[in-house]
């Protein structure tokens, strides 16, 4: 059964530091997707970054970038010079190919301080 | 950009009744999905839709759920004699076809039982 764990309930970090989002995940498939989402305190899922199991290098998207170390079987998502506008929780979410269900974990809430 | 508008964003509700969740994919997405989240806890998948009929469902959609598009822009939820425990957020997903595309979220449509 695929299973995603986020340890870090909670993270608060300096404006203009670099963070780093933990996320491992358990699969018995050899395909799969990764994908982090952001949800603002208003509600919203917005999409931020997809890392694909055969993935050769890590993805990035603008300040958004995924450490993904396949054999630890981990996709850290890595924001830098962060803004106040990155306070939110963000989930990470995995998708076996062949199945449609995107499963999340527990998220993390990133607070970000002036 | 496009997106996927849910209506309505609140809907408040007495325990017993029908209620139907209403949901506007992106236009050339061809998978449909509902997840839910209950206030404060993780995102659960609910079902997926694909070619008019349902490609994979939880177990948490069991029968007292239905999913319809009733016509070429509409996808529904509905929730046949609602219970308590209904009360969460309500989000509507659609994507492409390929296991690559994310999947895009509306907004939600918070649903509370009374």
């Amino acid at each position: 059964a695929q299973k995603i764990t986020q340890t870090q309930p909670g993270m608060f970090v300096q404006e203009k530091e670099a963070v780093t989002l933990d996320c491992t995940y358990d699969t018995s498939d050899p395909s799969y997707g990764l994908f982090w989402y952001k949800q603002p305190s208003s509600g919203e899922m917005i999409f931020l970054i997809y890392q694909g199991s055969y993935d050769q290098q890590n993805a990035t998207e603008g300040r958004y970038s995924l450490n993904f170390q396949k054999a630890r079987k981990s996709a850290n998502l890595v924001i830098s010079a962060s803004q106040l506008g990155d306070s939110a929780m963000y989930f990470c979410a995995m998708r076996e190919y062949g199945r449609e269900k995107l499963t999340f974990g527990t998220g993390t809430r990133l607070t970000i301080i002036p | 950009e496009p997106e996927v508008t849910q209506t309505p964003s609140h809907q408040v509700t007495q325990m017993g009744q029908e209620v139907i969740l209403r949901c506007v994919p992106i236009s050339n997405h061809l998978y449909f999905y509902w997840y839910r989240q209950i206030l404060g806890q993780k995102v659960e998948f609910l079902v997926s839709f694909y070619n008019n009929e349902i490609s994979e469902k939880s177990e948490i959609f069991d029968d007292q759920f239905s999913v319809e598009r009733p016509d070429g822009s509409n996808f529904t939820l509905k929730i046949r004699s609602t219970k308590l425990e209904d009360s969460a957020m309500y989000f509507c997903a659609s994507s492409g076809v390929y296991s690559n595309q994310p999947q895009h979220f509306g907004d939600g449509t918070r649903l509370s039982i009374l």
